[in-house]
């Protein structure tokens, strides 16, 4: 089965430095995968997905993620964090035929500093 | 507006007492999924619907049900809710499955079980 390890439950930036969020899947065939956002008190938003058409993909609010095959990785980063960012972070992949099931990370927090 | 539904928003029951928690999307989607939101968990699949008349478990189904008679709802039913049943519940949607398809989620149900 598909696992998803995000490392660091919070990370904790000061407002214009780099957000670096880290997701790592356990399938050696490369899925379908996803970042998203969840504000307080909502659901999840797409940030988000890499389909293999480009290793480096482009998201909503500045944040990009590149796809690495060899080290089974999706990183998500934003050069520079602004206080709106603070929002609980999900990585996700696609398992089973056809992809029909969505398997979530554990989530990370990311907190903005002043 | 094109939205995914769920009510009750907020739900204190007591063990036993069978429950629905109802989902509605207006967006003509083909595939509906259930997810409950535990912390340091992530969010993990209860069961999802590829279309009308057709469902299939998820990574932790035990304790639930879901129908699926209608193209735009797919209600949760929990026959015999217990305490670990307690949990942040989502709804969401996509024309097709979640391989290229992003998921539009609900704002969520809060269940308390006591």
């Amino acid at each position: 089965a598909q696992s998803v390890t995000q490392l660091g439950s919070h990370v904790s930036v000061s407002e214009g430095a780099l957000v670096l969020l880290r997701c790592n899947y356990s399938s050696s065939v490369p899925p379908y995968l996803f970042w998203y956002v969840q504000y307080p008190n909502q659901g999840l938003q797409l940030l988000l997905k890499y389909t293999s058409a480009a290793t480096l993909v482009k998201g909503i609010n500045g944040f990009e993620a590149e796809f690495k095959k060899s080290e089974t990785s999706f990183h998500l980063t934003k050069p520079s964090a602004h206080m709106s960012d603070a929002a609980e972070y999900f990585c996700a992949v696609t398992e089973g035929k056809g992809a029909q099931k969505l398997v979530f990370g554990q989530g990370t927090r990311l907190t903005i500093n002043p | 507006e094109a939205q995914v539904t769920q009510n009750p928003r907020y739900l204190i029951t007591v063990t036993g007492k069978k429950l629905t928690v109802t989902c509605s999307q207006n967006m003509n989607h083909e595939y509906m999924s259930w997810y409950r939101q535990d912390p340091g968990l992530g969010l993990r699949q209860i069961y999802y619907s590829m279309n009308v008349e057709v469902t299939d478990k998820g990574d932790v189904p035990e304790g639930y049900k879901v129908s699926r008679k209608e193209k735009r709802n797919f209600p949760l039913i929990l026959e015999s809710p217990s305490p670990n049943q307690t949990s942040l519940y989502f709804c969401a949607s996509s024309f097709r499955t979640p391989s290229n398809q992003p998921q539009h989620f609900g704002d969520g149900t809060r269940l308390s079980i006591l």
